[in-house]
């Protein structure tokens, strides 16, 4: 267990719809990363932040967005859902120094139909 | 240039063998190397890591060897196990900035026989 919390662990819906993704990093980690996994495209880095402030951005879509609360868990959320949106959407935190190990959660399994 | 390019697809191992997965990238101006693993329905897990002032590290059964010059590094478990049985992803990323975006290669599905 890495410590990372993902909610929920699937998610089934349908095309045009919007969900939201949710994430509580380990305790005193102030980064958290989300990441997309597809059979296509692989392992994909979509955004990162840092103590509630966006750090880095990956190929991210615009109808993607996310935000990281004072209480420092993120949300992702997906909008104008598409199938090709369907995915394991992960969740990552860690530090910001040197090194740092990114440590995942479960997963998301969306499904979009 | 963000691309990390992993070879092989697919690996099958007898117990007790050596497996060997192999990266390659572009962007030089990565400087942290990772190795993730991951079981199915789990998300990705270290493994082990380098930097490329060192060409080789080894924490147990797990060695990744660097080459700098030729852009490329490996994994290699020693006596392989059937609970080795995983994907297996290698990642660069450049921290400078504190920015750790870990551009992953396509991974390796690793199946260790009995």
């Amino acid at each position: 267990d890495s410590g990372v919390t993902q909610t929920p662990k699937h998610l089934i819906t349908a095309t045009g719809q919007r969900v939201t993704l949710r994430c509580s990093p380990r305790s005193g980690d102030l980064s958290v990363y989300w990441y997309q996994q597809s059979l296509d495209q692989g392992l994909q880095f979509l955004i990162q932040y840092y103590n509630g402030e966006e750090r880095a951005k990956g190929n991210i879509l615009e109808r993607f967005s996310a935000q990281q609360f004072p209480d420092l868990h993120s949300e992702l959320n997906l909008s104008s859902l598409e199938l090709g949106d369907s995915a394991l959407y992960f969740c990552a935190s860690g530090g910001l120094g040197v090194q740092e190990t990114q440590y995942f959660g479960p997963g998301t399994r969306l499904l979009v139909l | 240039q963000q691309q990390v390019k992993q070879s092989p697809q697919s690996l099958i191992v007898q117990k007790g063998g050596i497996s060997i997965i192999n990266c390659a990238y572009e962007n030089t101006a990565f400087d942290y190397f990772p190795w993730y693993q991951q079981f199915p329905g789990k998300g990705p897990a270290l493994l082990i890591a380098i930097r490329p002032d060192v060409s080789e590290k080894k924490e147990g059964r797990f060695t990744i060897s660097f080459n700098k010059s030729a852009k490329q590094f490996s994994l290699h478990i020693m006596d392989s196990q059937p609970g080795d049985s995983a994907t297996y992803f290698c990642a660069a990323s450049s921290l400078a900035g504190g920015y750790n975006k870990l551009i992953f290669g396509a991974g390796t599905r690793l199946a260790v026989h009995p």
